[in-house]
């Protein structure tokens, strides 16, 4: 079985500030996570993703994210906000391309 | 590459019409989906094709949707007769293989309503 959780619909912060983006998952072996954005009236775009390897994934616009296999989490977190960082995030699984699954998605709103 | 590109990116019907969104994937990617986006249903695999071909279609919900791919560089989803409760947005995406840790690249969307 596979899913995403992400506990919040909605993430405020203000610009400067760190931002932390949460989503924990239930993956039976090996989880492939993933992260998308998705700004207004566009398709989602790729952030970052976690194979295997190092714990803290890099990916673009300065954002990464931590596997933490114990706490079952790959929360997506950047040091410093800013306000062209508004938009909707996605955590998703992979067992295949063909079978992500994609979580309900975070709002992120960076108030300047 | 200018990446995936939808067609129309808007588009207003009336119950019973006839919809056809199109799909041109990125060139070389061997893998293109379908997916519907709703506020209540999150986002949602609908079909997904490799080399032209449907591999798994179990996320089309009823037989008024159809989607082909008649070669590597387009793909159609057709709803026919439409529905209002069919108003979402619909994406393509592609990948190059189906490892799971093969990345999605989406299109822009195409937004329909339904009335």
């Amino acid at each position: 079985a596979q899913s995403v959780a992400q506990p919040e619909d909605q993430v405020n912060v203000a610009e400067g500030n760190p931002l932390t983006v949460k989503c924990t998952y239930s993956v039976s072996g090996n989880p492939y996570l993933f992260w998308y954005v998705q700004y207004p009236n566009r398709g989602l775009q790729f952030l970052l993703k976690y194979i295997t390897g190092d714990n803290l994934v890099k990916g673009s616009y300065g954002f990464e994210a931590e596997f933490n296999k114990s706490q079952t989490s790959f929360h997506l977190k950047k040091p410093s906000a800013l306000v062209s960082d508004s938009a909707l995030y996605f955590c998703a699984d992979s067992v295949n391309a063909g079978k992500s699954t994609f979580g309900d998605g975070t709002t992120l709103t960076v108030k300047p | 590459d200018a990446g995936v590109i939808q067609s129309p990116r808007h588009e207003v019907t009336e119950m019973g019409q006839e919809v056809t969104l199109r799909c041109k994937p990125i060139s070389g990617h061997d893998y293109l989906f379908w997916y519907r986006q709703t506020m209540m249903r999150g986002l949602e695999l609908l079909i997904y094709f490799n080399n032209n071909v449907p591999i798994d279609d179990s996320g089309m919900p009823e037989d008024r949707f159809s989607a082909k791919m008649p070669n590597a560089s387009f793909s159609t989803l057709k709803i026919q007769p439409s529905e209002p409760r069919d108003s979402a947005v619909y994406f393509c995406a592609s990948s190059l293989g189906l490892s799971g840790a093969n990345v999605l690249t989406f299109g822009a969307g195409s937004r329909l309503t339904v009335l």
